[in-house]
């Protein structure tokens, strides 16, 4: 069965570190990978995707996202936090014989100032 | 450029009553997906619709129906509510002729409250 784990529920930087929150996936062949943000009482705002070539992907805000394939994993990383990245992340995968995205609990992300 | 709109922003039922709700698509796509995010979970993938037809369909119920107008924009419909329908409705347009790469982008939700 296709799964998303994001295994912290919560992550806490100070303003200005780098910042990682991590998913893993357990999904049959090359799937299509995603991330999206949530503030509260909004809906979801895509962030950046993987779909081939290179591992490293860089998306909207100063995200970015490495895929790799032998651990199954797409984190999701920052250089240096801000205070309004403080929000819900979620992880999600489409497989690429299917329409449907796959979607983690999702990790709150703290920025403390 | 208008991005995905859905409204009611808010509806409050009760159980057994039936709900509809709205999604306008983003301008130039053609395909809508609709999900139900329970309050602290992740989304769950209802049904996507393409050409006016359901294209595919998660693990709901019969309860749960849709349809996409000419337009692209569509409706979910959710017949005798349950106290567990309780979420936030999210729509999700994407252009699917880019093949299966298109991103969806979802609209701010309807929050469903079943009393």
């Amino acid at each position: 069965a296709q799964s998303v784990a994001q295994p912290e529920d919560q992550v806490n930087v100070a303003e200005g570190n780098p910042l990682t929150v991590k998913c893993t996936y357990s999904v049959s062949g090359n799937p299509y990978l995603f991330w999206y943000v949530q503030y509260p009482n909004r809906g979801l705002q895509f962030l950046l995707k993987y779909i081939t070539g290179d591992n490293l992907v860089k998306g909207s805000y100063g995200f970015e996202a490495e895929f790799n394939k032998s651990q199954t994993s797409f984190h999701l990383k920052k250089p240096s936090a801000l205070v309004s990245d403080s929000a819900l992340y979620f992880c999600a995968v489409r497989d690429r014989g299917n329409y449907q995205l796959i979607w983690g609990a999702g990790t709150k992300l703290i920025i403390k100032p | 450029d208008a991005g995905v709109t859905q409204s009611p922003t808010h509806l409050i039922k009760t159980r057994g009553q039936q709900v509809t709700l709205r999604c306008s698509p983003k301008s130039g796509h053609d395909t809508v997906s609709w999900y139900q995010q329970a309050l602290g979970q992740g989304p769950q993938f209802i049904f996507q619709y393409y050409e006016e037809e359901e294209r595919q369909r998660g693990n709901f119920p019969d309860r749960f129906s849709g349809h996409q107008f000419p337009n692209y924009s569509s409706e979910l419909n959710v017949n005798a509510l349950l106290l567990g329908d309780s979420a936030l409705y999210l729509c999700a347009s994407s252009f699917v002729r880019r093949l299966r790469t298109d991103t969806q982008y979802f609209g701010p939700g309807t929050r469903l409250t079943v009393l």
